[in-house]
């Protein structure tokens, strides 16, 4: 286990379309969260999940915005109708304990 | 709720000179600490963490940081720079959320660190 990965790297998509990202966490780690860093910004967080509950989510996160972690393995992020705000790019990290996150190289999203 | 000033968006130094990064933290607790550094188009690498005990912290890469806590601060040193020290920089301080001995990291909007040759 090498460390969080992260599908697709980049993703261009029109205005209007849905997207979904794939985030594959360290095995062991329980904890996964999700969030946004746009241009010349720290990372803000969207959601976290602990196992395959979601026990947390931003009001950043609109109702456009779902995620979903099946069986506490693999998150998915999705995003429906995308706007042009949406554009960022979407960090994944999970941790375990107390150990510090440990974060994904990101999917950077643009929205044409 | 908890936040995080870094003053310095860029910062210029020369190669082998010394480095302090400053972070300033607002949370009413004991707050958890952590320094990350980004190069373009990447992840955030963890350089080092606070939670408590001895307020200076040695990281990787040869970074240290020192927890003040009258200071609310967690600046972030190196007393020789090199050239592939060249990256983002972001503080964060973490709150505890639900679930446990969880926190939730808020970070700050970073400092860009050029190295001059």
């Amino acid at each position: 286990d090498t460390g969080v990965s992260q599908d697709p790297r980049h993703k261009i998509t029109k205005r209007g379309q849905n997207v979904t990202f794939r985030c594959d966490p360290i095995s062991e780690h329980n904890r996964l969260y999700w969030y946004r860093q746009t241009l010349g910004q720290g990372p803000e967080f969207l959601t976290y999940f602990q196992n395959e509950a979601q026990l947390e989510k931003s009001r950043l996160l609109s109702d456009r915005f779902s995620a979903e972690r099946p069986k506490g393995s693999f998150s998915t992020l999705e995003i429906q109708r995308t706007e042009q705000g949406d554009s960022a790019m979407y960090l994944c990290a999970s941790s375990f304990g107390r150990d510090g996150y440990t974060f994904g190289s990101g999917t950077r999203l643009t929205v044409v | 709720a908890q936040s995080v000033t870094q003053p310095d968006i860029h910062i210029t130094v020369s190669e082998g000179a010394s480095l302090e990064l400053r972070c300033n933290y607002s949370y009413g607790a004991t707050p958890y600490l952590f320094w990350y550094v980004q190069s373009p188009g990447q992840g955030l690498q963890l350089l080092l963490k606070y939670f408590s005990g001895d307020t200076l912290v040695q990281g990787i890469k040869g970074f240290e940081a020192e927890f003040k806590r009258s200071q609310s601060s967690f600046n972030l040193r190196k007393p020789s720079v090199h050239w592939s020290d060249a990256a983002e920089y972001f503080c964060a301080v973490g709150a505890m959320g639900s679930g446990g001995s969880n926190y939730k990291l808020t970070f700050g909007k970073g400092t860009l660190l050029t190295v001059n040759p």
